[in-house]
């Protein structure tokens, strides 16, 4: 079973505030990817990374895969009320068909 | 196109009683997902399909819940009989490529969110 474990499970901070939130896992992935999800949505995809060592950057977020393809983090710099939602990482092994979703990291950036 | 299309948005139903969810993927997508959320166990996947063909049911919990593909444009989940542990956020999501491509996005519908009283 791949097992993804994200941490914080929960993060309050205010905006302005930095922050990194991660996604670890004793598995090796092909892929990995971050989602947002919002109240009442469904997740909407925010990046894919697929090479150990490799950062994208997305506005002020900032993605990064490990040098082994078994974690990534997600740094957000002077986080704004709009970011606040529930973080997911997924990772997949080539053409698996099916991804694994972590927990989850909720957050709140209060105005 | 409108992304992926759920109904019912919310759904309550009796213990014992059969539920059904429905599905409309993106056209053109070829893999539909789905899943369950819960707070205790997050996002799991239940079953997924290819071409409108079940690849991979190792998520669904038990008899008690089936899917269905009869065509590229519509999916249901069935519950029966259900039972208040059933209760959860239900998606779900289609995508062109296969999970674990380069160029895979998943997109998800809004969800169903099912109480089992």
């Amino acid at each position: 079973t791949q097992l993804l474990e994200q941490s914080p499970q929960f993060l309050s901070i205010q905006e302005g505030e930095n922050l990194t939130v991660y996604c670890n896992s004793s598995s090796v992935f092909s892929s990995l990817q971050w989602y947002r999800q919002e109240p009442g949505e469904g997740p909407v995809l925010l990046v894919t990374v697929v090479t150990g060592g490799e950062v994208k950057k997305l506005k002020r977020l900032t993605f990064q895969f490990g040098d082994a393809r078994k974690d990534s983090s997600l740094h957000i710099t002077a986080a704004q009320p709009g970011d606040t939602g529930l973080y997911l990482c997924a990772g997949a092994r080539t053409n698996a068909g099916k991804s694994t979703f972590g927990d989850g990291t909720t957050l709140t950036v209060k105005p | 196109d409108a992304g992926v299309i759920q109904s019912p948005r919310h759904e309550v139903t009796e213990m014992g009683q059969e539920v059904t969810l429905r599905c409309k993927p993106i056209s053109g997508h070829d893999y539909l997902f789905w899943y369950r959320q819960t707070m205790m166990r997050g996002l799991e996947l239940l079953i997924y399909f290819n071409n409108n063909v079940p690849i991979d049911d190792s998520g669904m919990p038990e008899d008690r819940f089936s899917a269905k593909m009869p065509n590229a444009s519509f999916s249901t989940l069935k519950i029966q009989p259900s039972e208040p542990r059933d209760s959860a956020v239900y998606f779900c999501a289609s995508s062109f490529f296969p999970q674990g491509s380069v160029h895979t996005e998943a997109f998800f519908g809004q969800g169903t969110r099912l109480t089992v009283v």
